[in-house]
């Protein structure tokens, strides 16, 4: 079965450092590997995904995520941590073994000190 | 991008009314939406597949006579709160799926979310 980790419910770091949140995933078939973001009182939204290709995928908001497929991990990067970024990040999997229902990992919140 | 609205944006109800929450996906079709139920600092839960057509598959525990899901249309599903009490209080986000064909031929899926909706049930 499917399961997506994210180690560390709040990650804390100062503005201008960098910022690295982890996901890592269990699945037999190829994924595909998704990062949403929700801002206070919002709903979701895409960041970014990897389906085939390129396994360094760039999104919105200068966020970065690499698929490493040896470590079955999908980590989330910004080089420099602005105090916009604070909110809730979910990393979910999805395959065709699921019929592409997202699994979702528990959310990591991100706090920004100034 | 796709975009997925959803209605309303909040609500607040007496115990016992129902409510019915909207989720429209605008510039794209979608035969499979998607209920989640999110609880303070809690992860997404997922609630149930809404099929296009067919009847809505639920996951374990969510009660179908409660929370009842219609999928009339391929860009309309709708959840309604059926008698709800405060404990049905919590965030609701509809998603819908959109699939797009490559030019290699191999489908892509992606999800796109809704804003969410609030309930909140005095």
């Amino acid at each position: 079965a499917q399961s997506v980790t994210q180690l560390g419910s709040h990650v804390s770091v100062s503005e201008g450092a960098l910022v690295l949140l982890r996901c890592n995933y269990s699945s037999s078939v190829p994924p595909y590997l998704f990062w949403y973001v929700q801002y206070p009182n919002q709903g979701l939204q895409l960041l970014l995904k990897y389906t085939t290709g390129a396994t360094l995928v760039k999104g919105i908001n200068g966020f970065e995520a690499e698929f490493k497929k040896s470590e079955t991990s999908f980590h989330l990067t910004k080089p420099s941590a602005h105090m916009s970024d604070a909110a809730e990040y979910f990393c979910a999997v999805s395959d065709w073994n699921s019929n592409y229902q997202l699994i979702w990992g528990a959310g990591t919140k991100l706090i920004i000190k100034p | 991008g796709a975009v997925v609205s959803q209605h309303p944006s909040r609500v607040i109800c007496k115990s016992g009314t129902s409510v019915k929450i909207e989720c429209r996906s605008l510039d794209f079709q979608a035969t499979t939406m998607f209920w989640y139920r999110q609880f303070p600092k809690k992860s997404l839960m997922l609630m149930a597949t809404s099929n296009e057509g067919s009847k809505a598959t639920y996951e374990q525990g969510v009660e179908k006579d409660k929370f009842l899901i219609n999928h009339a249309s391929l860009t309309l599903s709708t959840l309604t709160v059926t008698s709800a009490h405060p404990e049905d209080s919590s965030f609701y986000i509809c998603s819908a799926r959109d699939t797009k064909v490559g030019t290699s031929g191999r489908a892509r899926e992606t999800q796109y979310f809704g804003p969410g909706t609030r309930l909140l049930v005095l």
